[in-house]
């Protein structure tokens, strides 16, 4: 069984609109959430990580953590071609020394 | 900084043969971890080293499958007797090694195994 899972699998958006990722865990051990983008030919690049429950925004995203469902979201405003990417969330836990358990990824695509 | 560098960027190799994949940390870094890419699998973690000492091995398959940090410039992953399902990209990342820090993944090694 998955222990992140991830939605949509892919989505579009116009240039300039909004997207919106989902991960839900089914681990309680998880403490910490990575969202991690990775372009064609390169490795996972992280964007943000977060632990609190709330909002964090770091410029154009937004990343949401609910720990009582353990669902955390990221939403990037104002998409650009650029941020088209395969789009990962991936949490850890401290006793398992913070290696990194990923979803399944979603694709994006932003049409110009 | 040039990032964390992985070596070869793309491998072939026949079945039964051996392959071997360097990944050369980012400077200072005390964690080093492998991870593997494959469409149907995912990412999937592999193994890591802190301060070069092997911590955590629960993701290599139990055989064929070693990974080695003889000093803490670099860290190979080394996959005997190779067949077609180990086909994939390896990931090699780094981090400081305090807490929940930041994993920085090199491009990855493209394996192919005909």
């Amino acid at each position: 069984q998955q222990k992140v899972q991830q939605s949509p699998e892919s989505l579009s958006v116009p240039e300039g609109g909004m997207a919106s990722f989902n991960c839900t865990s089914s681990d309680r051990n998880f403490q910490y959430f990575w969202w991690y983008r990775q372009h064609s030919g390169e490795g996972p690049k992280a964007l943000m990580s977060i632990f609190s429950d709330g909002d964090k925004k770091e410029g154009r995203f937004t990343a949401h953590l609910n720990k009582a469902s353990l669902h955390v979201s990221l939403h990037i405003r104002d998409s650009q071609p650029s941020d088209s990417a395969l789009y990962f969330c991936a949490a850890s836990e401290p006793d398992m020394g913070y290696k990194l358990t990923f979803g399944t990824g979603t694709s994006l695509l932003v049409d110009p | 900084n040039a990032g964390v560098i992985q070596t070869p960027r793309h491998k072939v190799t026949g079945k039964g043969q051996e392959a071997t994949l360097w990944c050369e940390p980012i400077s200072g870094h005390s964690a080093v971890f492998w991870y593997r890419q494959t469409i149907v699998q995912g990412l999937e973690f592999l193994t890591y080293f802190r301060n070069q000492a092997p911590i955590d091995d629960s993701g290599m398959p139990k055989e064929r499958f070693s990974a080695q940090m003889p000093n803490q410039s670099h860290s190979t992953l080394k996959i005997q007797s190779t067949q077609p399902q180990d086909s994939a990209v390896y990931l090699c990342a780094s981090s400081s090694g305090t807490g929940n820090a930041e994993q920085f993944f090199g491009p990855g090694t493209r394996l192919t195994v005909l």
